[in-house]
């Protein structure tokens, strides 16, 4: 079975810095889909980046990116000239290609961004 | 504009009682998914419909029951069976590649937090 691994309960950052969210998984397939979701105080869960994991390339949207490291099994988000806006739970995310359709979390990440 | 409601916002349930949470798209999504979420944990899945008429168990299925009779609607049902129902639920959709490929992602709506009296 996969799971999906948040080892930061908590990070904080520097409004404007950078800040790098880690998250690693573990599953025996070859091809997958991996997620950021970040939830605000209002818990809506919102897309922030999507990484298919066929793909050498690292994903990026925006402010936005990822370092995905395929053999290592590592999925960390890296959030570049930070805004208090970002501050809310992020949940790195696995997707089987051939399985079922549900998403397996980890237990996420708390950001807190100061001014 | 398209999106994702659920409705209530949030719901109270009596000892014994069944409620219903109501999830409605407009993003002409084949697929819905219920999940769960309990503080200081991530999501997980209690059922799926990838077609209408269609659904499917999940990781939590026990005590909650759901049905798929339109394409927009996926409501979910907690019942008295569920011991432990005070939780935030969310409800997702997304388009559906159909059998193993390339499967689209989730998107989700606003959630209904039930509590117990």
């Amino acid at each position: 079975a996969q799971t999906v691994t948040q080892s930061q309960p908590e990070m904080s950052v520097q409004e404007a810095e950078t800040v790098t969210l880690s998250c690693t998984y573990d599953t025996s397939e070859s091809d997958y889909y991996l997620f950021w979701y970040k939830q605000p105080p209002s818990r809506q869960m919102i897309l922030v980046i999507r990484q298919e994991a066929y793909k050498q390339q690292n994903a990026t949207e925006n402010r936005f990116s990822v370092n995905f490291q395929k053999a290592a099994k590592s999925f960390s988000l890296k959030i570049s000239d930070s805004q208090l806006g970002d501050a809310a739970m992020y949940f790195c995310a696995y997707r089987s290609l051939y399985n079922t359709d549900k998403l397996i979390f980890g237990t996420g990440t708390r950001l807190q961004v100061f001014p | 504009d398209g999106g994702i409601t659920q409705s209530p916002k949030y719901l109270f349930r009596k000892e014994g009682q069944n409620v219903t949470l109501s999830c409605e798209q407009n993003l002409n999504h084949d697929a819905m998914y219920w999940y769960r979420q309990d503080p200081g944990q991530g999501l997980r899945l209690i059922y799926y419909s990838q077609i209408v008429n269609d659904f499917q168990k999940g990781d939590i299925a026990e005590g909650y029951s759901v049905s798929r009779e339109k394409k927009e609607s996926f409501p979910l049902t907690v019942t008295s069976a569920q011991k432990n129902p005070t939780a935030f639920y969310l409800c997702a959709s997304s388009i559906y590649s159909g059998g193993p490929g390339r499967k689209e992602t989730q998107y989700f709506g606003p959630g209904t937090r039930l509590l117990v009296l």
